[in-house]
């Protein structure tokens, strides 16, 4: 298993911009997360989805779109880029199991760095 | 609002504990997190306490939960120089389990000195 993959690594944008951050996992997991992570704070959530064809806004939605056509891949849209949006991007994928207590598999992605000028 | 606040640095010398604290403001929570990140890598989930539970061992990690004071600690045995990293606590967001619904706190930067 690759587990979860993002592209590209790292990209440079003008603000206006729009552009599409991939993010693919190959574990068949229900859930679907994307975050942020900005200097000196934790991670906060921009968008996620519990599976094919539901997404749900986090705490930080404005300005990003998402979509889950499929189980696999879950992309993360900037319709129109602003320096604001200059962060690091996680994409995150878990799977909850059957018994009690739910053991968890969860995976981060390696992440994609954004630069808006 | 729900809030999840740690201290931002830590020190320790090889092979003393290291203890991580956290608290919380959900009380809701179902579950816990404690994350580690290395410079330039994403987030390694290291160990997760459900909110019925007081205390979590695994290996070098114990999990402590005092829900009474909305306080989260992570005890690292016999810190290693590998041990070096910014370790996040995070709760889940009113009652979520999944990790999808996250909310996570600014993180502590824990310095293993030889």
């Amino acid at each position: 298993n690759a587990g979860v993959t993002q592209t590209p690594k790292f990209q440079v944008l003008k603000t206006g911009q729009s552009m599409t951050l991939q993010c693919a996992q190959d574990m068949n997991h229900e859930y679907m997360s994307w975050y942020r992570q900005d200097p000196g704070m934790g991670l906060r959530l921009i968008h996620y989805s519990v599976g094919a064809g539901i997404t749900d806004q986090g705490e930080v939605p404005n300005g990003y779109n998402v979509s889950r056509s499929t189980t696999e891949d879950f992309p993360l849209r900037l319709l129109s880029a602003a320096p604001s949006q200059t962060s690091v991007y996680f994409c995150a994928s878990s799977q909850l199991g059957l018994d009690q207590p739910y053991q968890e598999t969860q995976y981060f992605g390696p992440g994609t760095r954004l630069l808006v000028l | 609002g729900e809030d999840v606040e740690q201290s931002l640095f830590l020190s320790v010398r090889e092979g003393d504990s290291s203890v991580i604290n956290c608290t919380y403001t959900d009380s809701s929570s179902t579950y816990l997190y404690w994350y580690k990140q290395e410079p330039g890598a994403g987030l390694q989930l290291l160990t997760y306490i459900f909110s019925n539970m007081d205390m979590k061992q695994d290996q070098r990690l114990t999990v402590l939960l005092n829900k009474k004071d909305k306080h989260l600690s992570l005890r690292i045995a016999d810190t290693q120089t590998g041990d070096s990293a910014i370790y996040f606590c995070a709760e889940s967001m009113s009652g979520g389990g999944a990790t999808n619904k996250l909310i996570f706190g600014t993180g502590t930067l824990l310095a293993v000195q030889p």
